[in-house]
């Protein structure tokens, strides 16, 4: 199976250290979008990529956080300095997007990365 | 910035009873798309509409979009213990981003 693939599935951090998450798309697929979901709530989303281009970052998203997609193939999403705040899941999706094509942009998710920061 | 509400929050039904999950956006919506969350999973995909009045089904499933495209339901016939999760929806605005509602969790005794 060729689907979105996350690494690693559980993170235990404690407050302060830096963690990195990895997601690797669909192959085809050139859009990647990070979401973060926390329990009870529906994915929110953080930013996305079309190709190895950074479109839009959230509000939410604090200076602590970064992600890059270099290649335009997989992506890292670190977090600096984590809070016991960031504890969540961190779901990956990728899609296949164009512009001004509005029933394209399906998202295929990942299983996501649990982080709990002690 | 766009927001989209979604209830009920939960719902418990018996076996074999209805159920429809309704979802509204702030603002008018290029596409509503659907998506299942089974317990410790993460969102699968369900179905998009992108048409105003879209009616689609899938088997015991059936979607509507409203004629503003700014509103959205999933009704579920008979309902079934593997229909169990969290039905989301996510609209489209004028970005290329989805965003989610809080989405309705069911459960179903069987």
């Amino acid at each position: 199976d060729t689907g979105v693939s996350q690494d690693p599935r559980h993170k235990i951090t404690k407050r302060g250290q830096n963690v990195t998450f990895r997601c690797d798309p669909i192959s085809e697929h050139n859009r990647l979008y990070w979401y973060r979901q926390t329990l009870g709530q529906g994915p929110e989303f953080l930013t996305y990529f079309q190709n190895e281009a950074q479109l839009e970052k959230s509000r939410l998203l604090s200076d602590r956080f970064s992600a890059e997609r270099p290649k335009g193939s997989f992506s890292t999403l670190e977090i600096q300095r984590t809070e016991q705040g960031d504890s969540a899941m961190y779901l990956c999706a990728s899609s296949w997007g164009q512009g001004g094509i509005t029933a394209k942009n399906i998202q295929y998710f990942g299983a996501g990365t649990r982080l709990s920061v002690l | 910035g766009q927001q989209v509400m979604q209830i009920p929050q939960y719902q418990h039904v018996q076996e074999g009873e209805d159920f429809t999950t309704y979802c509204n956006s702030s603002t008018t919506l290029s596409n509503i798309q659907w998506y299942k969350q089974r317990p410790g999973g993460h969102p699968v995909f369900l179905i998009q509409l992108v048409k105003s009045g879209e009616v689609k089904k899938q088997k015991r499933l059936t979607f509507q979009f409203g004629e503003a495209k700014k509103n959205s339901s999933l009704h579920i016939t008979a309902t079934q213990t593997t229909d169990v999760g969290t039905y989301f929806c996510a609209g489209e605005g004028g970005s290329e981003k989805l965003v989610f509602g809080k989405g309705t969790k069911l459960t179903v005794n069987p």
